[in-house]
């Protein structure tokens, strides 16, 4: 069974740094792609960032320069660093296998998240 | 930058309506559009793909069609457990979401 487990959210103050893993298990990221989402409270989906399979990392224009993903092929796990953390930056924060042919890129399945908090 | 526009933002409805949702795009996206549903405190759960392709295990009460530009998501004889957040989503734009309420 696909499986995606994240961790390391909490509180942090503006300013600060975090970083969340994604541990997966029944596929190999080195094999797949993996995306970071993000959901603010009472607010919509944002796609955050990916790494390929072959290592090219993307992220969104909120958070480039900031946040960095990588993955450990030993561990099977995927991370997301946050440095320089801003209030906005609050939210749940999902990994999700995706699924990219051509034009067609699905997130299937997600993990359960984990909550940041950037507050003072 | 593509956008993907939702509609209705929110809708009431009763156990064993026909509810419709529609999600325009900015621009052609052929068929490669993918509709998820959330559930307070739970991930989103993709539940129909490349427009009108159900997902593995997911009722036959929904549905999807469209291409393009313009496309709807329709759930025929809504259940109890189908009162949740509905979002299209198309590349890495999502819509805003509709919440299919009692």
């Amino acid at each position: 069974e696909v499986q995606l487990v994240e961790s390391g959210g909490g509180l942090v103050q503006p300013g600060g740094s975090l970083r969340l893993s994604c541990a997966a298990s029944g596929f190999a990221v080195s094999d797949n792609y993996v995306s970071w989402v993000r959901q603010a409270p009472g607010k919509g989906l944002e796609w955050v960032s990916v790494i390929y399979s072959g290592g090219t990392t993307y992220y969104a224009d909120s958070v480039k320069g900031r946040f960095t993903i990588s993955r450990d092929i030993s561990k099977n796990t995927v991370y997301l660093q946050m440095n320089s953390l801003r209030a906005e930056d609050t939210a749940v924060y999902y990994c999700a296998k995706e699924y990219t042919i051509r034009g067609d890129i699905r997130f299937d399945p997600w993990g359960q998240g984990t909550l940041v908090t950037v507050s003072s | 930058d593509l956008q993907m526009t939702q509609s209705p933002s929110s809708l009431s409805a009763s156990v064993g309506d026909r509810v419709t949702i529609t999600c325009q795009a900015s621009q052609d996206i052929t068929i490669y559009l993918n509709w998820y549903q959330q559930k307070p405190g739970k991930a989103p759960k993709l539940l129909i793909y490349g427009a009108s392709h159900l997902q593995t295990g997911v009722p036959s009460r929904f549905s999807g069609g469209g291409s393009g530009t313009h496309f709807t998501f329709s759930i025929s004889g809504l259940q109890p457990e189908d009162f949740a957040t509905y979002y299209c989503q198309q590349d890495t734009s999502f819509g805003g979401g509709t919440k299919v309420v009692i």
